[in-house]
């Protein structure tokens, strides 16, 4: 039973450019969710997709976009890059309403430089 | 909105003792899930236990128990019987959308 995969696993990029994240959920369910994680901090929520819709957001800027497509998976888009966005991006997967609990992938880490 | 606070930057234990990770949280649900999440170096997330808010049973998972004090906003995790294996940082994190705090990190002396 396959897990949640995240792609790629490492990835750098220039201040300025715009970068695409991706994220297959564990089979079986429907809910993506993703998380930004400096180093030494906790996971941060940025936002969630539910039925290819957006369904909650945490307090990120409109720079930081998403999508889910109707098999589940999910993009994470980050425009105009800032060096403060290199982090561990983490998506976890779930099955709603009943919160059984998240499923997280190993996370892509962003460098920017 | 939910927050969460982890007090403890750091904890130690000694192999087969036991530990207990605190954590509180302040949220306006009245019906929510609380986690325990584990990361070791290999940075997956892995879920440790869960419990829901509406249950007044603490929820077990063999070494692992917690603590759930509703009316103190408290959820803290007890490991027995530790093991190297567990070494890891540990996050607390509640609500639907799973808010986490900033994690303790757990070191297992052998």
């Amino acid at each position: 039973d396959a897990g949640v995969t995240q792609s790629p696993t490492h990835l750098i990029k220039t201040r300025g450019q715009q970068v695409t994240l991706r994220c297959s959920p564990k089979s079986g369910h429907d809910t993506v969710s993703w998380y930004q994680q400096a180093l030494g901090q906790g996971p941060q929520f940025i936002f969630q997709y539910y039925e290819e819709e957006e369904r909650q957001r945490g307090n990120f800027p409109d720079r930081f976009s998403g999508h889910q497509f109707p098999n589940y998976s999910s993009e994470l888009n980050v425009n105009a890059l800032l060096l403060g966005d290199s982090a561990l991006y983490l998506c976890a997967s779930s099955l709603l309403p009943v919160n059984y609990g998240y499923t997280f992938g190993s996370g892509t880490r962003l460098t920017v430089v | 909105a939910q927050t969460v606070t982890q007090s403890q930057p750091e904890m130690s234990v000694q192999e087969a003792e036991t530990v207990t990770l605190s954590c509180t949280y302040d949220t306006s649900e009245s019906d929510y899930y609380l986690f325990w999440y584990k990361q070791p170096p290999s940075r997956q997330m892995i879920l440790v236990i869960r419990q829901e808010a509406y249950k007044q049973q603490n929820a077990t998972e063999n070494r692992f128990s917690v603590n759930f004090q509703k009316a103190a906003k408290s959820f803290s995790l007890k490991i027995s019987d530790s093991q190297l294996g567990d070494a890891a940082m540990y996050f607390c994190g509640g609500d639907y959308k799973l808010t986490f705090g900033k994690g303790t990190l757990l070191t297992v002396n052998p």
